[in-house]
C-alpha cells in the first residue's frame, strides 16, 4: 500500500518563510503532486515532481528526493491569502493501464500577520 | 478553462435512500475519479474510471458503486446510504496520459448529510 506523512498543523508570520514537508512509502511512484484547498473549496495544483530536484514557480517551490522518499513545498513571501491547507499527493501505475493519486492527510496553515 | 461540476453543493438525504452524485467534465478528460474528505483522514479514493463504461475500485469503495456511460460523465451511486456516509465528495478528472504533469481537476464538492 501507500503511506504519505505531512504534518497536521503549521503557523507562519506573513512575510516569512515555511516550508512543508511530506514523506511518502509506494510502489510505483510516477510523481509527486501539491495541491492547495481552502476552507469548504475543492484543491487546485500547485506543483509536480518527477525528477530529483528543485521546481520553483513564483513565490512557491517543490522539491523531491525519490532515494529518500521525500518532497516539500516551500512557500516565500507568506501572504494571509496563503492560510489554507496543503496536500501531498503521489501518483502510482494502477494496474488498468493508469494511474491514481494517493494524497496525504494535509497540512493546515495558518498564516498570522 | 477547464471545468468539472457537480450536480449539488449541498444534499441531505435520509438511511437508507439511493443516492446519485452526478459529475460533468468539459475536457475531454480519459481519467475520472470520485473521493471522500473527512476531517483528519483526508482525501479518499472511492472509485475511478480511465474510459467509458471501465470502473476501478480505489481504496474505499464499500457501499458505492459507479457508472460511466459517457465519457464526461462519471455517477457516483450509494445504494442505500448511510450516517457513516456524511462526508465531502469530490469528483475530479485529468487526461490519461501517466507520465508529464496531467494534473487532476477538481469540482466544487458535495457535501452530503445522511440523518
Amino acid at each position: 500500500g501507500q503511506n504519505i506523512d505531512q504534518p497536521t498543523e503549521m503557523t507562519a508570520t506573513e512575510g516569512a518563510i515555511v516550508q512543508i514537508n511530506c514523506t511518502y512509502q509506494t510502489s510505483g511512484f510516477n510523481g509527486l503532486f501539491w495541491y492547495q484547498q481552502h476552507a469548504g473549496e475543492a484543491p487546485t495544483f500547485l506543483s509536480y515532481n518527477v525528477l530529483d530536484g528543485l521546481e520553483e514557480k513564483g513565490r512557491f517551490s517543490s522539491f523531491l528526493s525519490r532515494s529518500k522518499g521525500y518532497s516539500y513545498l516551500l512557500l516565500k513571501e507568506l501572504q494571509m491569502k496563503d492560510s489554507a491547507s496543503y496536500l501531498c499527493a503521489v501518483r502510482v501505475n494502477s494496474g488498468a493501464g493508469s494511474y491514481q493519486l494517493t494524497f496525504g492527510k494535509g497540512t493546515k496553515l495558518s498564516v498570522i500577520p | 478553462d477547464v471545468k468539472v461540476t457537480q450536480s449539488s453543493r449541498y444534499l441531505v438525504k435520509r438511511t437508507g435512500e439511493k443516492v446519485f452524485l452526478e459529475c460533468v467534465q468539459d475536457m475531454d478528460h480519459e481519467n475520472m475519479f470520485w473521493y471522500r474528505q473527512d476531517p483528519g483522514l483526508g482525501l479518499r479514493l472511492i472509485y475511478f474510471s480511465y474510459d467509458v463504461k471501465m470502473k476501478e475500485k480505489g481504496d474505499i469503495p464499500e457501499g458505492y458503486s459507479v457508472s460511466r456511460e459517457k465519457k464526461e460523465r462519471f455517477s457516483l451511486i450509494l445504494e442505500s446510504a448511510s450516517t457513516n456516509q456524511t462526508s465531502m465528495y469530490l469528483c475530479a478528472s485529468s487526461s490519461l496520459l501517466r507520465t508529464g504533469t496531467y494534473e487532476q481537476y477538481f469540482g466544487p464538492g458535495t457535501r452530503l448529510t445522511v440523518t
